[in-house]
C-alpha cells in the first residue's frame, strides 16, 4: 500500500521557467510533509516542509502548496535553474517516532 | 564538517557473510534513523533511535540489528547476508522526531 505517490517519474523544464512537482497521499493521519532533493550518489537533502494546518509555505525560490481535501501537495520552483536538476522526493510524516513515508521520486531536468 | 557520515560508501560481499555499516552525526541530534533504498528507488524506514532507545522497528528481518553506542552513532549490523539485501542504505538524524531529517551519503551494499 503506497501511502505517498509521485505519479510523474520525470519532468523536463526550460531554465527560468516554473517547475511544478506533484505528490498525492492517502493517509489522512500525516501531520506534516517534506520535500527532499537528491543528486546521484548522495543522500537526500531537505528542501522545505509544510504543516498539515497550513496550505502554503515559501522559502526563496521554493514554495510548497498543500490541498488537504484533495490529499495533494505540490512543489513550485521558480525560476528553475540547471542546478535544480535532481530527483525530488515528497514525504509524509506523523507523530510516531519521526517515521517518513516517501514517494518514489520525480527526476527533474532543467535545460539551459 | 560532514554532518552525517557513513562508512563504508561501497560494500561488496558474498552471501552468508556478516557485515556492519557505521553512521555518525555531529549535529547534536537526539534521533537517528536507518533507511533502505531498493532497486525501485523507494526509500523505506527500517529503524529509528531516540536518545539511544529504539522507537521504530519496521518489518525488517532479525538478521538486521541496529546498535546505538551513544547519541551520535547508529550502526547497522547484518547477519547472513542475502542477495535481496543489495540496496543503498541511508543513515539520517534529526533534532527530535518532529523535525526534518538530515541524511548521510549512503552505503551501496552489493551481495553476490
Amino acid at each position: 500500500d503506497q501511502q505517498v505517490k509521485q505519479n510523474s517519474p520525470s519532468l523536463s523544464v526550460q531554465e527560468g521557467r516554473i517547475s511544478i512537482l506533484n505528490c498525492d497521499y492517502t493517509n489522512s493521519m500525516f501531520d506534516y510533509f517534506l520535500w527532499y532533493k537528491k543528486y546521484p550518489a548522495e543522500g537526500p537533502t531537505f528542501l522545505i516542509s509544510i504543516s498539515s494546518i497550513k496550505d502554503k509555505n515559501e522559502d526563496g525560490r521554493f514554495t510548497v502548496f498543500l490541498n488537504k481535501s484533495a490529499k495533494h501537495l505540490s512543489l513550485h520552483i521558480v525560476p528553475s535553474q540547471p542546478g535544480d536538476s535532481a530527483v525530488y522526493f515528497c514525504a509524509g510524516a506523523y507523530n510516531q517516532g519521526g517515521k517518513l513515508i516517501f514517494g518514489q521520486g520525480t527526476e527533474l531536468s532543467v535545460k539551459p | 564538517d560532514t554532518a552525517v557520515s557513513q562508512t563504508p560508501k561501497y560494500l561488496v560481499t558474498q552471501m552468508g557473510n556478516d557485515k556492519s555499516i557505521k553512521c555518525e552525526q555531529n549535529l547534536g541530534h537526539d534521533t537517528m534513523y536507518w533507511y533502505k533504498q531498493d532497486s525501485k528507488k523507494f526509500l523505506k524506514i527500517m529503524f529509528s533511535y531516540n536518545n539511544k532507545e529504539l522507537i521504530i522497528n519496521e518489518t525488517v528481518p532479525n538478521r538486521f540489528s541496529p546498535k546505538s553506542p551513544d547519541k551520535a552513532h547508529l550502526n547497522l549490523h547484518i547477519n547472513s547476508l542475502e542477495l535481496g539485501d543489495s540496496a543503498v542504505y541511508f543513515c539520517a538524524s534529526s533534532q527530535d522526531v518532529r523535525h526534518e531529517q538530515y541524511f548521510g551519503p549512503g552505503t551501496r551494499l552489493t551481495v553476490t
